[in-house]
């Protein structure tokens, strides 16, 4: 079956800095990425729609300069933090295919940001 | 930033006995909806989907009922177990369009 990992599953960082997270189709080609985010409690919001080759598509109110995304190749998507202050601490959530995908939606394990 | 005192709804249940999770979707336009199970600190797992020219579907001991005309879903798991216990959310998507939104979720307990 597909399965995406993301990496890191856990990061903690220094107020200011810039974090960088990965998120990887290992068995099959995705197009299209989805970043979640989610606060505890709450559902996922999406964040940006990654696809490859070109520029994501952002949410309205998510800033594209803080939350950079790329998605350079067909299997490989990031999400960079940039500047990160500690209400940017939260649970990140990628999802690589789509309804379109033969695979569907498959989710990445997370990763929890904790910006001290 | 994070939200303080914010409280799933929470279903608890007997195990083996069944449970019914309910979720109102927004847009009338969508017609394809999945359910996802989330264990605490992992992604969303798939369970069942179902596109809006069905009203019922049936997987391994879980149904996923839809009602377009009230906008309602229901994700019914039969024999619960230990295992069930975690947060469901029903998503929702319209044709064209790739991008999934994610209801609000409810909590499963399950009581040995």
């Amino acid at each position: 079956g597909a399965v995406v990992s993301q990496h890191p599953s856990w990061v903690i960082c220094k107020s200011g800095t810039s974090v960088k997270i990965e998120c990887r189709s290992l068995d099959f080609q995705a197009t299209t990425m989805f970043w979640y985010r989610q606060f505890p409690k709450q559902s996922l919001m999406l964040m940006a729609t990654s696809n490859e080759g070109s520029k994501a598509t952002y949410e309205q109110g998510v800033e594209k300069d803080k939350f950079l995304i790329n998605h350079a190749s067909l299997t490989l998507s990031t999400l960079t933090v940039t500047s990160a202050h500690p209400e940017d601490s939260s649970f990140y959530i990628c999802s690589a295919g789509g309804r379109y995908n033969h695979y569907g939606y498959t989710f990445g394990s997370g990763t929890r940001l904790t910006v001290v | 930033g994070e939200s303080v005192g914010l409280h799933l709804p929470t279903l608890s249940v007997q195990e083996g006995d069944n449970s019914i999770i309910n979720c109102a979707y927004s847009n009338s336009a969508s017609d394809y909806f999945i359910w996802y199970k989330q264990e605490s600190g992992k992604g969303p797992q798939f369970i069942i989907d179902i596109r809006s020219n069905m009203d019922k579907r049936q997987g391994q001991r879980v149904t996923v009922l839809l009602n377009k005309t009230v906008k309602h879903l229901s994700l019914q798991i039969a024999a619960t177990q230990p295992g069930d216990s975690a947060v469901y959310f029903c998503a929702e998507n319209i044709y064209g369009n790739n991008r999934l939104a994610f209801g609000k979720g409810n909590q499963v307990v399950v009581i040995p």
